[in-house]
C-alpha cells in the first residue's frame, strides 16, 4: 500500500466550494476506489473504477464526482451539492476489479468551515 | 441490499487474553472475506483474509474462521498485546466485485 498516495492530508473547505482530492498509485492496478469514513460508520463506497475511462457509483455517490483519464490517477471532487462533506476520505486500489485485495492510501481529512 | 454486520462494536480485554470479533454477511455468493486493522488516523491495513473454499486460516496469533452455511466469519486474536489495540473491520466481496465493510470493532488491550 506504500504505492498509493493521497493529497492533501488535510483540506478545509468553505461552504459552497468544490474541492478535489487527489489519489495516485504506481502499482499498475486497474481498479481504484473512493471511500468515506465517518465515526461509527465504517467505510462507505462513493465511486469505483475497474478500468480507465470507466467508473460506477457506489452507495453514497450523491454530491461527488470522479474521473479516470489515466490508470494511475482517480481524483474525487466534492461538490457543493454534498451537504455534509466533513469526513475522512480513503482511496484504495486492487490489481483488477474482481481480484480481491484492496490497498489503501493514507487518507485525506476534509473539514467544512 | 448487500450488508455486513459486525459485533461487538467495542471490545476490551486484558493483555494476554483472546479476542473474538464476529461478522455476518447477506450475499450467499460472496467468496472473499478480508480483515483490516486501522490505527487512529491511519489507513486500514490488511491483516488476514479467507476465501470461501477454506474453513480456517491462521497467521501467527491471528486466525479467521468461515461458516458458509451460516454466512458468518470470525477473527480470533490470541495472546493479545497492547499494540493490537485498534479498530478492526471485516468485509465481504459484493456482487459488483467491490468490498462491503462492517462498521468496525474498537479493540482495547489493557496492560
Amino acid at each position: 500500500d506504500g504505492g498509493i498516495t493521497q493529497s492533501p492530508k488535510y483540506l478545509f473547505r468553505k461552504e459552497g466550494q468544490n474541492v478535489t482530492l487527489s489519489c495516485e498509485q504506481n502499482l499498475n492496478h486497474d481498479a481504484m476506489y473512493w471511500y468515506r469514513q465517518d465515526p461509527g460508520q465504517g467505510l462507505r463506497l462513493i465511486y469505483y473504477s475497474q478500468i480507465v475511462n470507466d467508473f460506477q457509483k457506489g452507495d453514497i455517490a450523491e454530491g461527488y464526482s470522479v474521473s479516470r483519464e489515466k490508470k494511475e490517477s482517480f481524483p474525487l471532487t466534492v461538490t457543493s451539492a454534498q451537504k455534509n462533506p466533513t469526513a475522512f476520505y480513503l482511496c484504495a486500489s486492487s490489481v483488477t476489479g474482481y481480484t480481491d485485495t484492496q490497498y489503501f492510501g493514507p487518507g485525506t481529512r476534509l473539514t467544512v468551515l | 441490499g448487500e450488508n455486513v454486520e459486525q459485533h461487538p462494536s467495542t471490545l476490551s480485554v486484558q493483555e494476554g487474553d483472546s479476542a473474538v470479533i464476529k461478522c455476518t454477511y447477506s450475499d450467499s455468493a460472496s467468496n472473499y472475506f478480508p480483515w483490516y486493522k486501522q490505527e487512529l488516523g491511519k489507513r486500514p491495513q490488511l491483516i488476514i483474509d479467507i476465501r470461501s473454499n477454506v474453513g480456517e486460516k491462521k497467521d501467527q496469533r491471528i486466525a479467521v474462521t468461515l461458516n458458509k452455511t451460516a454466512k458468518h466469519f470470525s477473527l480470533h486474536i490470541t495472546e493479545t498485546q497492547p499494540e493490537d489495540s485498534a479498530v478492526y473491520f471485516c468485509a465481504a466481496r459484493g456482487s459488483q466485485g467491490n468490498l462491503i465493510f462492517g462498521k468496525g470493532t474498537k479493540l482495547s488491550v489493557k496492560p
